[in-house]
């Protein structure tokens, strides 16, 4: 079956720290792949996604690339902010299929000023 | 591009009650999902329409609940005889369906969630 492992949290960094959340894969078949974020209290936002590999999707700050060869979808940013605080989820579908959605169990992230 | 609505968005029950939770999805989106967060976790798949047909159903999702789309766009999700155990988010999503821009717009859309609390 597919599943996703993601690094257990929490994770506590100062503000301007050096983020890296590791994600690894299990998937039958070629998957996309997607880190989405849960503010405190929200549902999901949809942070970055990469549907082949070497791609590398990016938005706000953040960037994983999709790297096929080791099955990993790693999370990093240069610089987290106060506001980046939330938990952050690793998942991913499966083209061809219903395009369900398998989640890794989610990494809190907290960044103290 | 409203994104995907859920209400309520809170809901506290007392057990055995019926609960009924409503989804709007993204107006062109035809596939629609339920999934239910417990607290600590990623959520979890409940279940599946295309359109209005439901195609797939998880073991998690007991007698006790039921889904519906009636017309293809919005969706309710009910839960029966509430128990202790159903209190979690219940998150619906929308996607478009390969065919249609699924290649360059593969992911789920997700709505705020609606949390349920069991008493």
């Amino acid at each position: 079956g597919n599943s996703v492992t993601q690094m257990e949290g929490p994770v506590t960094l100062s503000e301007e720290a050096f983020l890296t959340i590791n994600c690894t894969y299990t998937a039958t078949g070629y998957p996309s792949l997607f880190w989405y974020v849960q503010y405190p209290g929200e549902g999901l936002q949809l942070l970055l996604k990469a549907t082949k590999a070497d791609d590398k999707g990016s938005n706000k700050g953040f960037e994983a690339t999709y790297r096929k060869e080791t099955t990993s979808f790693h999370l990093e940013k240069g610089s987290v902010q106060v506001s980046d605080s939330a938990v952050y989820f690793c998942a991913l579908t499966i083209p061809g299929g219903y395009q369900k959605v398998t989640f890794g169990i989610g990494t809190k992230l907290q960044v103290i000023p | 591009d409203t994104g995907v609505s859920q209400n309520p968005r809170h809901k506290i029950t007392k057990r055995g009650q019926n609960v009924t939770f409503r989804c709007d999805p993204i107006s062109e989106h035809n596939r629609l999902y339920w999934y239910r967060q417990t607290l600590g976790q990623g959520p979890e798949f409940l279940t599946y329409f295309q359109n209005e047909a439901q195609l797939e159903k998880s073991r998690l999702l007991s007698d006790r609940f039921s889904a519906e789309r009636p017309k293809g766009s919005f969706s309710t999700l009910e839960i029966q005889r509430t128990e202790q155990g159903d209190s979690a988010m219940y998150l619906c999503a929308s996607s478009l369906a390969q065919g249609t821009g699924w290649t360059s717009r593969p992911e789920a859309f997700f709505g705020q969630g609606t949390r349920l609390t069991v008493v």
